[in-house]
């Protein structure tokens, strides 16, 4: 049963455009919620994260957006980049999982220059 | 600088032998953790160590063992019992993990290594 859900596996937009990655989940107990950036063969890095009691985080380029009623939170990059062309996991953790992450199964972003 | 180290990037083994992946932090942080990453898959834990001698299974734990000795060093043993070894597998590492049932539990960001690509033949 998957807990955090990614459901679009691809994204591609334009350089200088909007790109908005969603993410949804099942479990009421989460209250924290982050997104990561994977480049192939790395490491995820941490790119912004939000807790529940926020319904929005901005960290220059990034601004994480929660929506607790839908169980819903999107990650926006603008203006976007072809440096930003990544996969980008969403996880989400707390009472509900035992305080452990659980990640979606991500989104591939393709910024077109 | 502060950072999470695995070893090696690469790692090749014949079907049927152990081996061990490598992780060290410097972040002087009291939790770690291991996932696993196959293609289309999101990152799936399989052990994770919220203090110096203890450690506790994750999702996807049989095959695999861990220890915890240093606060520093979290090595993973693929063992030969492992049916599909061969993934990317990721070291975390974060700040410290709240103990569940524990008033003023929270979840910590988590910092990753660089993984290591594990390939049995």
């Amino acid at each position: 049963d998957q807990q955090v859900k990614q459901n679009s596996p691809s994204l591609s937009v334009q350089e200088g455009r909007i790109s908005i990655l969603n993410c949804d989940y099942t479990n009421s107990m989460f209250d924290y919620f982050l997104w990561y950036k994977k480049y192939p063969a790395e490491g995820p890095t941490f790119l912004i994260s939000i807790s529940s009691i926020k319904d929005k985080n901005e960290d220059g380029r990034f601004t994480v957006f929660l929506n607790k009623s839908a169980k819903h939170l999107s990650l926006h990059i603008v203006p976007s980049q072809p440096g930003d062309s990544a996969v980008y996991f969403c996880a989400a953790g707390g009472r509900g999982s035992n305080y452990k992450l659980t990640f979606g199964k991500g989104t591939l972003l393709t910024v077109n220059p | 600088d502060g950072g999470i180290t695995q070893s090696p990037k690469y790692l090749f083994r014949k079907e049927g032998q152990n081996v061990t992946l490598s992780c060290e932090q410097n972040l002087n942080h009291d939790a770690m953790y291991w996932y696993r990453q196959d293609p289309g898959q999101g990152l799936r834990l399989i052990y994770y160590s919220q203090i110096v001698n203890d450690f506790q299974k994750g999702d996807i734990a049989e095959g695999y063992s861990v220890s915890r000795e240093k606060k520093e060093s979290f090595p993973l043993t693929v063992t030969s019992a492992q049916k599909n070894p061969t993934a990317f597998y990721l070291c975390a590492s974060s700040i410290e993990a709240a103990i569940p049932g524990l008033a003023g539990g929270r979840t910590d960001t988590q910092y990753f290594g660089p993984g290591t690509r594990l390939t049995v033949l």
